[in-house]
């Protein structure tokens, strides 16, 4: 079972549609979690970091759930330039290993 | 202000000519990474380095090795490129251990294999 799992879509939405990924973490000892966004072949940029408490930069809202496992992101209000991958990422107690899950592609449609 | 800096952007090897990737940091970041992306595919983490200690993740192949000379600079050499190992190189430095902190990329080296 891998690590990280997350639907890799695509999802294809149009502008100003609310959308929401999920991603799924096996480890319950995983520690910090964050929602990366990686453009057609460019590195991955960080987007936010999860916190327990759920946190909101501006379109951009992300939850935790530790009870379920899951970690979540929802982007509202979508623009054309949010069409990107995105990449949740999970890391553990036990050393510097970042897990990524295989991508979410969104594609917002004018 | 470029802070994670991968040189060359794009590589071009021959089929078992040993080739050397670049990644250089002004940071000042304890941890430095190196992973392989190929296309569709999520970011598969080789090894990385908390300070001088190298941690090498059990799958990565004898192929592919790496030095770290300094803080700043991590160096990641494929002694025989095989057809396989084209893909995107991507560097990434995070401040401490136990990945509390978030990582920051280089902007990759895209590696062909001829």
């Amino acid at each position: 079972r891998k690590e990280v799992e997350q639907d890799p879509g695509p999802f294809n939405v149009p502008e100003g549609a609310t959308v929401a990924f999920n991603c799924t973490y096996s480890n319950s000892a995983s520690q910090s979690f964050f929602w990366y966004r990686q453009d057609c072949r460019k590195e991955p940029k960080l987007l936010m970091s999860v916190y327990s408490s759920g946190n909101e930069d501006g379109r951009f809202t992300a939850q935790l759930n530790r009870a379920s496992q899951y970690i979540s992101l929802l982007i509202r209000d979508s623009k054309l330039s949010d069409s990107a991958t995105y990449l949740c990422v999970v890391t553990f107690y036990t050393g510097n290993q970042f897990y990524f899950g295989t991508g979410t592609s969104l594609t917002v449609i004018p | 202000d470029a802070m994670v800096i991968q040189n060359p952007r794009y590589q071009v090897t021959q089929f078992g000519k040993p080739v050397t990737l670049s990644c250089s940091q002004t940071l000042n970041h304890n941890v430095m990474y190196w992973y392989q992306q190929k296309s569709s595919q999520a970011p598969k983490l080789l090894f990385h380095y908390y300070d001088k200690d190298f941690n090498n993740e059990a799958d990565t192949p004898d192929n592919f090795q790496s030095r770290r000379p300094n803080t700043s600079f991590c160096f990641l050499d494929i002694r025989s490129p095989g057809l396989g190992d084209a893909a995107m190189y991507l560097c990434a430095t995070s401040r401490d251990e136990f990945g509390d902190y978030e990582q920051y990329f280089g902007p990759g080296t895209r590696l062909t294999v001829t």
